[in-house]
């Protein structure tokens, strides 16, 4: 069974760093990219970007370009989402998402999510 | 990258038939035959429902449908039942392996 584990809630403060993780196992990791996926409280999905795990190769969407980073560890299956400095407007919910192939574009399978709270 | 469009709302009573439009540009929906479909209930995570425009994965009920012409995309829902409300995301490929969702569209079993 495909699983993508993500890590707990997060509260932080503005201008703190973060590193959350989203684990996949049931598969082999290195064959499918990761996408990260932004919920804002009551609002949409919004794709923030992906990386392919056998060569950590990313792109980002221009939204969230320069303000996260993605990056991978496939020797043991964890992709991360990274910020280096928080804003209030990070607080969402973060889900990652496994493509559902090569020449695939889609993502079928999900994460819980990581509830990331942003306050001072 | 702007977002593709979709009604905020759209509601139908049980047994009825519904469609939830989602329009792009010829960058994304108009050039990729890649959009899918994701189906969201309260707190919990999506799930995907449409891929290739038209495809369902194995387990999705035939009632979900889609298609596409030109730039828009849409997904019907027919023989609507209480279990389908819930918040409904298109997305597509836009080519450099990126993607854009739609705004979402939240549909009401009367």
């Amino acid at each position: 069974e495909v699983q993508l584990v993500q890590s707990g809630a997060e509260v932080k403060r503005p201008g703190e760093s973060l590193r959350i993780s989203c684990k996949g196992s049931g598969y082999s990791f290195t064959n499918y990219w990761i996408s990260w996926v932004r919920q804002m409280p009551g609002k949409g999905l919004e794709w923030m970007g992906r990386i392919d795990p056998s060569d950590s190769y990313t792109s980002y969407s221009p939204s969230f370009q320069g303000h996260v980073t993605i990056s991978a560890d496939k020797s043991i299956s964890t992709a991360y989402l990274q910020w280096s400095s928080l804003v209030a407007s990070d607080t969402a919910m973060y889900y990652c998402a496994r493509r559902g192939g090569t020449d695939y574009f889609y993502f079928d399978d999900w994460g819980q999510g990581t509830l990331v709270t942003v306050s001072s | 990258q702007s977002a593709l469009t979709q009604p905020r709302s759209v509601s139908g009573s049980p047994g009825q038939s519904v469609t939830i439009s989602c329009t792009g540009t010829s960058s994304d929906v108009g050039n990729y035959n890649y959009v899918s479909w994701y189906q969201q209930h309260p707190g919990k995570a999506p799930k995907l429902m449409i891929y290739d425009v038209s495809k369902r994965p194995s387990g999705v009920p035939d009632r979900f449908s889609g298609s596409k012409s030109d730039n828009t995309a849409s997904l019907t829902i027919s023989g609507l039942q209480a279990e389908d409300e819930a918040d409904y995301y298109c997305c597509s490929y836009t080519g450099t392996y990126k993607f854009v969702f739609g705004g979402g569209t939240k549909l009401t079993v009367l």
